[in-house]
């Protein structure tokens, strides 16, 4: 059975602290990991990664893959308010034939508040 | 991307009655579609994979007598959630698959309350 443990769980700091989020997996078959940002209401997309050791980057954000230790972090600098929300890390297994049909597994998510 | 609407976002019901969530895929034609249930402050637990024209795959542990899935066209997936009680109270997503196999597409959730 696929699994995806988060820690975490929960993070409080101040505006313009940096955080590290971490996502360890077990899966069958590894496709990709995938983080989410979740707000109030539906998952939104931040990064999907397959390849070890390359970092993806959006603006304060970033993320890097480690294939072999079969874990994943998550980078936050210059912390906003904006970016309080719970954060997902998720995997998607590669079924046989090399297809995918896009069954995730998610970790149980970081909440991360972050103060004025 | 797609977009993903869902209908209602939000109901109240009483226990033993059933109530139908609608998912809809507005400008993709989506072959497949997801469920997912989430309890306050949890993660996505993954329900159900509903595939236009067949059967429902369930995730283990999912009654699927229950929580009845239908995937009638390519833009629309219903959940009925039949004889509803307390314990079934939550934030109901569903996601898009969309063309490449990493896509997916999450609605706006429906948060079902059952009193």
């Amino acid at each position: 059975e696929d699994k995806v443990v988060q820690s975490p769980l929960s993070l409080v700091v101040h505006e313009g602290d940096t955080v590290t989020l971490n996502c360890s997996y077990e899966v069958t078959n590894f496709r990709s990991l995938l983080w989410y940002k979740q707000e109030k209401k539906a998952p939104t997309f931040l990064f999907m990664l397959t390849s070890s050791g390359i970092e993806k980057k959006s603006g304060r954000l970033s993320s890097i893959l480690d294939k072999k230790e079969l874990f994943s972090i998550l980078n936050i600098t210059a912390t906003q308010t904006g970016d309080s929300a719970i954060y997902l890390c998720a995997v998607e297994p590669r079924y046989a034939g090399g297809t995918s049909y896009g069954k995730l597994t998610f970790g149980q998510g970081t909440i991360l508040t972050v103060h004025p | 991307g797609a977009v993903v609407s869902q209908h209602p976002s939000w109901v109240i019901c009483k226990s033993g009655t059933s109530v139908k969530i609608e998912c809809r895929s507005l400008d993709f034609q989506a072959t497949t579609m997801f469920w997912y249930r989430q309890f306050p402050k949890q993660s996505l637990m993954l329900m159900a994979t509903s595939n236009e024209g067949s059967k429902a795959t369930y995730e283990q542990g999912v009654e699927k007598d229950k929580f009845l899935i239908n995937h009638a066209s390519l833009t629309l997936s219903t959940l009925t959630v039949t004889s509803a009680h307390p314990e079934d109270s939550s934030f109901y997503i569903c996601s898009v698959q969309g063309q490449r196999a990493y896509e997916q597409y999450f609605g706006p959730g429906t948060r079902l309350t059952v009193t």
